[in-house]
């Protein structure tokens, strides 16, 4: 069964610094490019970064670049997130999600339970 | 990057059929996914692709695209299907874009 279990979620202050973590269990985690989806209270899901299956290339939205860091470690099957410089507007759930490998599309067929970060003084 | 737009909510009848649209440049050259989210739950992919349909999702779900939209249709639709529902898709610069979201109400 495949399983995305994230984690380091928490309440930070404005400026500070987190590390979210996504640990893989059920498929072959080195085959699969991966993502971190966010979804703010009350609204919709919105890309954050995506990493392809040996971690040499990544991707950022542009809310997030140069302060966001994704990256892998395929021997430990887990997913990471490094957030610095957080701002208010970093307030939500984050998902991490497999994509599944469809040509011209972006399926993300499975995601974890998510894990809130909460930016606040 | 591009945008992905749809509307914010639609309802439909138990039993009846309703369409949630999705539109954006990139879909001329890409095919949208759909996701299904309930309260307090993770997204769900429910169509990818020309038509896909990931094992163990309903075939009252089907997916569909003309020029720029992309169409998630649900034939039937349950009292279950309740929910929101997005698309995503790759843009042109690579990155990926997710719709603002569809709140579908079933009467």
């Amino acid at each position: 069964e495949v399983q995305l279990v994230e984690s380091g979620g928490g309440l930070v202050q404005p400026g500070g610094s987190l590390r979210l973590s996504c640990a893989a269990s059920g498929f072959t985690f080195s085959s699969y490019w991966m993502h971190w989806v966010r979804q703010a209270p009350g609204k919709g899901l919105v890309w954050v970064s995506r990493i392809n299956s040996d971690g040499s290339s990544t991707s950022y939205a542009d809310s997030v670049k140069g302060r966001f860091t994704i990256s892998r470690d395929n021997a430990k099957n887990t997913l990471y997130l490094q957030m610095n410089s957080l701002r208010a507007e970093d307030t939500a759930v984050y998902y991490c999600a497999r994509e599944e490998m469809v040509v011209a599309a972006i399926p993300l067929d499975y995601w974890g339970q998510g894990t809130l970060v909460t930016v606040s003084s | 990057s591009s945008e992905l737009t749809q509307d914010p909510a639609v309802s439909v009848a138990l039993g009846q059929t309703v369409r949630i649209t999705c539109q954006g440049d990139s879909l001329r050259s890409y095919y949208a996914s759909w996701y299904q989210q309930k309260p307090g739950q993770a997204p769900v992919l429910v169509i990818y692709g020309k038509n896909n349909r990931p094992s163990g999702i309903p075939d009252r779900f089907s997916g569909s695209s003309s020029g720029n939209t992309a169409s998630l249709t649900i034939t039937g639709a349950q009292a279950e299907d309740e929910a929101d529902y997005y698309c995503n898709s790759r843009d042109s610069s690579g990155s990926v874009v997710f719709g603002g979201g569809t709140k579908l109400t079933v009467l």
